[in-house]
């Protein structure tokens, strides 16, 4: 399997401010890893993947300006919700994936107030 | 595109029955589809594949089907418990190395 860690679990932000949320792979070289958002009683949606070296691939409607994210390591991510507004409030999660599973962080609780 | 989808946003059923939900899919069959089990607030986490060629997995009290003819995988959970409520989802491999996910089953078992 694979341990993935995700920090913080929870932020609050004030509106126009930025929160960096990261992602570790604690004994598996993530060449790639996947961040998602999930609002209340609804699924994961991918919003990017994550590159080791390389630029993130983002997926349609997803602002690449306004959701940061850097792969600086094979076991380092980062997204960072750069301006944040209310409507970024959210459940962010990233995960990495091996051998045909996912696993995934704990999870981080974003409100911007 | 390749959709998938779980019809029950939310089960409830008592101790000790059996739960059963359904993840259909569109299009062609997936070599895999995956179930996981999501707990509020949490990130989720894997509970069991099934390959195409399988016609079904168990794992203690866990049971899945893959039907390529309905293009539908059962999830069941035999003799459940309380400990047992959580939202389970469905995933099929994308493209790209990506999963992508249905919106989950909320499942209550009451004692």
């Amino acid at each position: 399997g694979a341990v993935v860690s995700q920090h913080p679990s929870r932020v609050i932000c004030k509106s126009g401010t930025s929160v960096k949320i990261e992602c570790r792979s604690l004994d598996f070289q993530a060449t790639t890893m996947f961040w998602y958002r999930q609002f209340p009683k609804q699924s994961l949606m991918l919003m990017a993947t994550s590159n080791e070296g390389s630029k993130a691939t983002y997926e349609q409607g997803v602002e690449k300006d306004k959701f940061l994210i850097n792969h600086a390591s094979l076991t380092l991510s980062t997204l960072t919700v750069t301006s944040a507004h209310p409507e970024d409030s959210s459940f962010y999660i990233c995960s990495v994936e091996r051998n045909t599973e996912a696993f995934f962080g704990q999870g981080t609780r974003l409100t911007v107030v | 595109s390749q959709k998938i989808e779980q019809n029950s946003e939310a089960l409830n059923i008592q101790e000790g029955k059996t739960a059963t939900l359904t993840c259909n899919y569109t299009n062609y069959s997936p070599a895999y589809l995956q179930w996981y089990r999501q707990d509020p607030g949490r990130g989720p986490v894997f509970l069991l594949l099934i390959r195409e060629n399988e016609k079904e997995k168990r794992k203690e009290r866990l049971k899945v089907t893959f039907d390529t003819t309905l293009k539908q995988s059962l999830f069941h959970i035999t003799a459940s418990q309380p400990a047992d409520s959580a939202t389970y989802l469905c995933a099929r491999p994308n493209t790209g190395n990506q999963f992508y996910f249905g919106t989950g089953t909320s499942l209550t078992v009451i004692p």
